[in-house]
């Protein structure tokens, strides 16, 4: 399984942009990039996820490098509900519910 | 639509003792997999089922066994526990396993398992 690396910890202002960054430089031409972000005391939450080309959604965007080696995820303006964990994952295309967490980046948010 | 839910939402056993968890899924979802995250770690894959089938399965031994019914919910059950079982036990829902690589999961706020 292919593998990610990110910051273990991010700190960040209240309605601030924050990228958050992820590396994998071992990423498959078949693997999909997830993020999940997890809140305290609840279980993961799907955040976006992209293929080649940058995403947007209502939540997030998803900026990935033209080699696929790394992408950025990014908030484009950070609130106190947006402080969690946030995982970056490589999703390979052979198996729909396995998910391989790393530690992820815990995401501090002041006010 | 309701979302996933798992019950209980906490336990306590001692080592040694068994321990079913529950999982229902979300509505017109048909594959549920399930994870251990220990205490500071990220989610771990256990396995998951499709059509009341295991269809996948991560580093885990055989005394971690599940169920999937036929209205989709599922068991997790856990035989001899050991202390190192103690962990949140979560519970994922997928519309299917036809989505390859694309769709999202749906969590529940998982099972806490201490065992002592």
């Amino acid at each position: 399984d292919a593998k990610t690396t990110q910051p273990n910890s991010m700190e960040s202002n209240e309605e601030e942009p924050v990228h958050l960054p992820c590396n994998h430089s071992t990423i498959s031409g078949t693997d999909y990039i997830h993020w999940y972000r997890q809140l305290p005391s609840q279980g993961p939450e799907y955040v976006i996820h992209g293929l080649t080309s940058n995403v947007n959604n209502r939540m997030a965007s998803l900026a990935i490098a033209e080699d696929r080696k790394s992408s950025t995820l990014i908030l484009h303006r950070a609130t106190l509900r947006d402080a969690a964990v946030y995982y970056c994952i490589l999703r390979d295309s052979s198996n729909t519910g396995k998910l391989i967490f790393g530690q992820g980046t815990t995401l501090q948010v002041k006010p | 639509e309701t979302g996933v839910t798992q019950s209980p939402t906490h336990l306590i056993k001692t080592r040694g003792q068994q321990v079913t968890l529950r999982c229902s899924s979300q509505s017109g979802h048909n594959t549920v997999s399930w994870y251990q995250q220990a205490l500071g770690q990220g989610p771990q894959f256990i396995f998951q089922y499709y059509r009341e089938e295991e269809n996948g399965r991560g580093n885990f031994p055989p005394r971690f066994s599940g169920l999937q019914f036929p209205n989709y919910s599922s068991e997790l059950n856990v035989n001899a526990l050991e202390l190192d079982d103690s962990a949140l036990y979560l519970c994922a829902s997928s519309p299917g396993a036809g989505i390859r690589g694309t769709g999202e999961l749906f969590f529940g706020e998982g099972s806490r398992l201490t065992v002592l």
